[in-house]
């Protein structure tokens, strides 16, 4: 079936760092995909919507210059938290969508686990 | 306003027997889809159940059926037989057209713990 790949799944850096995530999909063509993130015994919520060869379009709330987002590909999506600060340690999660719109359900990543020190 | 709304934070079940999470949502669009989501400790989203919002029929996958009642705006997942594997957290989560394009939007989550 669809698999969508996450890497790392896990990071410890210092504060100031900035992070890669790469999200891809390995066995279909992703024309959409989305970046989550979760605070502990809380719910996804979603950051940002990237589409291929375009802009990336933040939910309201979201730091468009602290969360960059590039999907230069189908199959490729990044997500780099740039100069991370404490406060940015959660869990990213990534998902794609093939569109258009079907019955299939949205692929995710199994996560990347940020801890900034 | 709240999209999606999982009122029960936290549920128990004894093994064996069956189980409702339940999911209200809000939404004017008449094309819609739901899903619900299980999240283990480990992290990662499990697709469990798909209902669309023009299906005449209550969708089945196993053990897990989506009571969906349209008038409601309710969609509920009953677990059957549940196993002790079956404790995670349950995420009810909406999908519809926003903007012109697509977003998944989830609720709060249910943490469903089965006991022995």
């Amino acid at each position: 079936g669809a698999v969508v790949s996450q890497h790392p799944s896990w990071v410890i850096c210092k504060s100031g760092t900035s992070v890669k995530i790469e999200c891809r999909s390995l066995d279909f063509q992703a024309t959409t995909m989305f970046w989550y993130r979760q605070f502990p015994k809380q719910s996804l919520m979603l950051m940002a919507t990237s589409n291929e060869g375009s802009k990336a379009t933040y939910e309201q709330g979201v730091e468009k210059d602290k969360f960059l987002i590039n999907h230069a590909s189908l199959t490729l999506s990044t997500l780099t938290v740039t100069s991370a600060h404490p406060e940015d340690s959660s869990f990213y999660i990534c998902s794609a969508f093939t569109g258009p719109w079907s019955n299939q359900p949205q692929h995710f990543g199994d996560g990347t686990r940020l801890s900034i020190l | 306003a709240q999209k999606i709304t999982q009122t029960q934070p936290g549920m128990f079940v004894q093994e064996k027997e069956a189980v409702t999470l339940d999911c209200t949502y809000d939404t004017s669009d008449p094309s819609y889809g739901l899903f619900w989501y299980k999240q283990p400790s480990s992290g990662e989203m499990i697709f469990l159940i798909y209902q669309g919002s023009y299906d005449q029929q209550n969708a089945t996958e196993g053990r897990y059926s989506l009571n969906f009642q349209k008038a409601r705006k309710s969609a509920n997942l009953v677990i059957s037989a549940s196993q002790l594997g079956d404790s995670a957290m349950y995420f009810c989560a909406m999908r519809e057209k926003m903007d012109s394009s697509y977003k998944l939007i989830f609720g709060s989550g249910t943490r469903l713990l089965v006991r022995p």
